[in-house]
């Protein structure tokens, strides 16, 4: 079956330490997206790409940055300068300008202790 | 910058009444999508709406596009408890975009 894997579902981490997001989608999708959301909140966007080795910063993308070297993949890294890094984080992939709608991965939960 | 407000925040309904759901955009959009995300879940994509005044059904939900074009709502009839989860509507930045900006979202709740 077709679809996007984020994985872990669940992330701990010690406040300073980066960690990365994986993302992984088997859909041909060109572009692909991080959301953050927090409790209660609405999406927003953090960073963005619509083809292979290109990106652009999202809302929110202060403390955070990303790689896209393969079609399939688009890694999310949360760095120690994001102040406030425990959230939902959501990917997602769409075909071209998401006119079709985005496919959402079920999420990495992080929470940074 | 552009915005997009929903309201409800948040809305009880006692199983079998109906809901409403709007979105209101500061900005025309090109078109407007919908998505349901279940508690714990992620966001699930229901719908596009793309032309003025434009009314699309789905079972008991149904979709509704301003003429305008700065506005929709989503309407479920007869609600059923598998109707819980939260409603975002999203629109893009601009026509063409690749960057679709998501409504502050609507819980619902139903109660049996």
């Amino acid at each position: 079956d077709g679809g996007i894997t984020q994985s872990p579902k669940y992330l701990f981490r010690k406040e300073g330490q980066n960690v990365t997001l994986s993302c992984e989608q088997n859909l041909n999708h060109d572009a692909m997206y991080w959301y953050r959301q927090d409790p209660g909140q609405g999406l927003r966007l953090i960073y963005y790409s619509q083809i292979v080795n290109d990106f652009q910063k999202g809302d929110i993308a202060e403390g955070y940055s990303v790689s896209r070297e393969k079609k399939e993949s688009f890694p999310l890294t949360v760095t120690s300068a994001q102040k406030n890094p425990t959230a939902f984080y959501l990917c997602a992939s769409s075909i071209g300008q998401g006119a079709h709608g985005y496919t959402f991965g079920s999420g990495t939960r992080l929470t940074v202790v | 910058g552009q915005q997009v407000m929903q309201i409800p925040q948040y809305q009880h309904v006692q199983e079998g009444e109906d809901f409403t759901t709007y979105c209101n955009s500061s900005t025309t959009l090109s078109n407007i999508q919908w998505y349901k995300q279940r508690p714990g879940g992620h966001p699930v994509f229901l719908i596009q709406l793309v032309k003025s005044g434009e009314v699309k059904k789905q079972k008991r939900l149904t979709f509704q596009f301003g003429e305008a074009k700065k506005n929709s709502s989503l309407h479920i009839t007869a609600t059923q408890t598998t109707d819980v989860g939260t409603y975002f509507c999203a629109g893009p930045l601009a026509s063409g975009t690749y960057k679709y900006i998501f409504g502050t979202g609507t819980r619902l709740k139903v109660l049996a």
